[in-house]
């Protein structure tokens, strides 16, 4: 199956500067790759993904980057703001669309 | 759009009872959804595979028995936690996969969660 590892596990960042979380998986057969941030006590809510076929995909503050080759891909948030503090997963697919998860990622935008 | 929902949010129950769960897509139909367990300061943890109009899949570990799921129609799936016991307090998680396009890979997007507490 598929083993996703994500790190850091806790990463602080002064509000404004950007914060970086990479992910790397095993399964090379992996062709797509969400992000998703988590609030305490709710659902993962997507925010970006991007598909094998693209090494980048940008949605205003929030990017991501994808090697396939290294097969490691990675989440860039700009411009921190207080309301991106939460955990982020990362996680990519396996067979029939099932999705295997990093550990998450916290992240705290100190104001 | 792609909105996922759950019902209900957060349930106590006396040990031993049965407790079911219901996912709803409410803005697509969704021929698969899955269901996760995620504990505290953990990772989510993929339960099964509910496909509409057949049996769901379980992951390895995952009792079919305790952990009855239906995929009634294209909008609905439940997942009924039977003869709850208090290791079963966890947070449950389910998601829908919306087709996106005839070929490549579909969305996955989540619903709010119930939070079981068996006592």
């Amino acid at each position: 199956g598929e083993n996703v590892e994500q790190h850091p596990s806790t990463l602080s960042v002064q509000e404004g500067d950007s914060a970086v979380i990479k992910c790397t998986y095993s399964d090379s057969a992996s062709n797509y790759f969400p992000w998703y941030k988590q609030e305490l006590g709710k659902g993962p809510q997507l925010i970006i993904d991007i598909r094998s076929n693209v090494g980048e995909k940008k949605d205003q503050r929030i990017a991501v980057t994808l090697n396939k080759t290294a097969k490691h891909f990675s989440l860039h948030i700009t411009e921190t703001q207080p309301e991106d503090s939460a955990v982020y997963f990362c996680a990519a697919t396996y067979g029939n669309n099932r999705l295997a998860f990093g550990k998450g990622n916290q992240v705290v935008v100190i104001p | 759009g792609a909105v996922v929902s759950q019902h209900p949010s957060r349930v106590i129950c006396k040990s031993g009872t049965s407790v079911k769960i219901e996912c709803r897509s409410l803005d697509f139909q969704a021929t698969t959804m899955f269901w996760y367990r995620q504990f505290p300061k953990q990772s989510l943890m993929l339960m099964a595979t509910s496909n509409e109009g057949s049996k769901a899949t379980y992951e390895q570990g995952v009792e079919k028995d305790k952990f009855l799921i239906n995929h009634a129609s294209l909008t609905l799936s439940t997942l009924t936690v039977t003869s709850a016991h208090p290791e079963d307090s966890s947070f449950y998680i389910c998601s829908a996969v919306q087709r996106t396009s005839t070929s490549g890979t579909d969305t996955q997007y989540f619903g709010p969660g119930t939070r079981l507490t068996v006592l």
